[in-house]
């Protein structure tokens, strides 16, 4: 079974800190990569994607992607209180059909 | 942006009875639609796979008799669980996709007392 793995948490990182989120996946033929971030009772929004090794930039966020480990992080820059929420790790199956496999989640918790 | 919408987006029902979730995507035609069930503290686990003008594809573990989806237009698909029961509280989610993403609905929390 195909698998995408993330350390719960809490991640705690004070204000202006850099957080690192990081997840591994078992389907070595997944080609795309997610992150999105859900808020407690909401549904998830997507932070991010990537597509290919090494880093993409959008803002205060950075996706690496390490398709030979099998390794996919986000880094948030300038911490801010609002950042605080669960951030889903999700794996385009290889199948294809746009279908994901995501993972637990990561609670951030970025204090004042 | 895209935009997906799910309702309703809370619904309590009494055990034994059937409840409909709609999803439509607003901007967008989605062939194919997933639909998702997630429970306190536990990440989206995808139920099943709903494409337009056939046959959903369910996951593993999903009964298909209880979990009715229809996906009769580009814009709509629905999820309707039968008989429901206690067990079957969780927070329903749909998902659309459209090149290169797929785009959330906000969620339907379904509560059977």
């Amino acid at each position: 079974q195909k698998e995408v793995e993330q350390n719960s948490g809490p991640l705690s990182v004070p204000e202006g800190a850099i957080a690192s989120l990081n997840c591994t996946y078992s389907d070595r033929g997944s080609q795309s990569f997610f992150w999105y971030r859900q808020y407690s009772g909401k549904s998830p929004e997507l932070i991010m994607f990537i597509y290919s090794n090494g880093d993409k930039e959008d803002g205060r966020f950075t996706a690496q992607l390490n398709k030979a480990s099998q390794y996919v992080s986000l880094l948030i820059r300038d911490s801010q209180p609002s950042d605080s929420a669960t951030y889903l790790c999700a794996v385009e199956r290889s199948s294809g059909y746009s279908t994901l496999t995501f993972g637990k989640g990561t609670m951030l918790l970025v204090s004042p | 942006g895209a935009v997906v919408s799910q309702h309703p987006s809370r619904v309590i029902c009494k055990s034994g009875t059937s409840v409909k979730i709609e999803c439509r995507s607003l901007d967008f035609q989605a062939t194919t639609m997933f639909w998702y069930r997630q429970f306190p503290k536990q990440s989206l686990m995808l139920m099943a796979t709903s494409n337009e003008g056939s046959k959903a594809t369910y996951e593993q573990g999903v009964e298909k008799d209880k979990f009715l989806i229809n996906h009769a237009s580009l814009t709509l698909s629905t999820l309707t669980v039968t008989s429901a029961h206690p067990e079957d509280s969780s927070f329903y989610i749909c998902s659309a996709y459209r090149d290169p993403k797929a785009f959330f609905g906000q969620g339907t929390r379904l509560t059977v007392v």
